[in-house]
Order: C-alpha cells, then sequence, then structure tokens
C-alpha cells in the first residue's frame, strides 16, 4: 500500500469555482503534512502546511482530519494560473521520512 | 538569496554507463534531499544528509546509486551502471532547520536523466 494516494485528476474547473482536493495516508504515526504545488516541468514548491486546527492562505484552505487520516486543500474562486499539479506531503517528524503523493493535476479554463 | 543549483539540467546516456549529478544547497542549510520523479508520478526520497551524516537512505537502490555529501555543503548523487529504469527527474532539495520535518524544502530545477 502507497504511503500517500491522492486522485491523479484531471479536475477541470471554470475560472471563479471552488475546487477540494483530498490526500490519504497510511501511516497513523504521520506528523507533519504539507502540499506543494509542482508546474509542468518545473520543481515542487511549497504551498502550504497543514496544521491540525486546519489553515487558510487567501483562497486557499487546508485541513487535516487525523481520525480518518486525510488532508484536504480547498480553492475558492479559481485562477487559471492554479492551473498545476498539487502534491500532498506527509513525514514521519522524528525519522525525517518525506512521502510524496503522485500529486492531483488541476486545469482552470477560462 | 540564491536557490538550489543543480547541474548538468539534461543528460541523456546509454544502459550501462555511469552517470553523476551535482547539487549545491542554498548557503546555510543543514539538510540536502535527493529525489527521483518519474513521469506521472510525484518525488520519491533516494536520500537524505543532515550536515555530511545520512539520516535516511532506505529507499536508495545501493547496488547501483551512490551519494555524498563532503563538508557538508556540496553533494554528489551517482549512478553506476544506468538501467532504462532510471530514466527519471533527479531533485535535490535543502531545508534550513536540523529537526527538518517542519521546515520548508526548497527544490532546484532538477537534472533530467533519460537513458537509451
Amino acid at each position: 500500500r502507497k504511503e500517500v494516494e491522492q486522485d491523479p485528476g484531471p479536475f477541470n474547473v471554470p475560472e471563479g469555482a471552488t475546487v477540494a482536493f483530498n490526500c490519504t495516508y497510511s501511516n497513523s504515526a504521520s506528523q507533519s503534512f504539507f502540499w506543494y504545488r509542482q508546474d509542468c516541468r518545473k520543481e515542487p514548491k511549497l504551498l502550504m502546511s497543514v496544521y491540525s486546527s486546519g489553515n487558510e492562505d487567501g483562497r486557499f484552505t487546508a485541513q487535516l482530519n487525523r481520525a480518518s487520516q486525510y488532508i484536504s486543500l480547498l480553492i475558492r474562486d479559481s485562477k487559471l494560473s492554479d492551473s498545476a499539479t498539487y502534491l500532498c506531503v506527509v513525514s514521519l517528524y522524528n525519522f525525517n521520512k518525506f512521502y510524496f503523493g503522485s500529486g492531483t493535476k488541476l486545469n482552470v479554463k477560462p | 538569496e540564491a536557490g538550489v543549483a543543480q547541474s548538468p539540467r539534461y543528460k541523456i546516456i546509454e544502459k550501462r554507463q555511469s552517470v553523476a549529478f551535482w547539487c549545491n544547497p542554498i548557503s546555510g542549510h543543514a539538510t540536502l534531499y535527493w529525489y527521483q520523479q518519474i513521469l506521472g508520478q510525484g518525488p520519491k526520497l533516494l536520500i537524505q544528509f543532515q550536515n555530511n551524516g545520512v539520516v535516511d537512505d532506505s529507499q536508495l537502490p545501493k547496488d547501483r546509486f551512490s551519494a555524498e555529501r563532503l563538508k557538508g555543503v556540496d553533494s554528489t548523487l551517482k549512478i553506476q551502471p544506468a538501467k532504462l529504469e532510471d530514466s527519471a527527474v533527479y531533485l535535490c532539495a535543502s531545508s534550513l532547520a536540523v529537526a527538518a520535518s517542519q521546515e520548508t524544502q526548497y527544490f532546484g530545477p532538477g537534472t533530467r536523466l533519460l537513458v537509451l
């Protein structure tokens, strides 16, 4: 079983739409959670960390559900520039092991 | 601030040949990571250094892959001999803190390897 699983998509949405992605992780001992964004043929870049209480950064909201072992990313008022692959990342704190999901592709259409 | 530097950016070799990649992390970053990203997949951690010591190399195919980080700064990743399935982008990343799990990883542009 994969450590981190994501729906590969693609999610095709119009500008202005709200879209949500989920990511499930298998190890209940996982401690740290992140969303990274990766544009085509570019390197991943940190979008936001995911805290237990949930966190928001502008149009982006991340949530953690430890009981069900998933994290989510909500994007409101989608922009064309949000088109990218969104990577879910999980780490085991004390072991410093990082596991990336395969990514969810988002296409925002005019 | 300069980012993570990697070279070469592209490399084409034939199977059974050797290849080496170089990474220079952001100045002052204690932790350095090498990832392999196969097309359509997420990055897979190959090896993680903290200063010049190895923290995790559990997913490094040690029969053909090796990495070192002399003096706790630059790092090289070598493949010898290469196989067709090694075709991928090799990403180097670095982070500031020793306790790295809560810290941002900054990625370099990657080296695209094609094995023929």
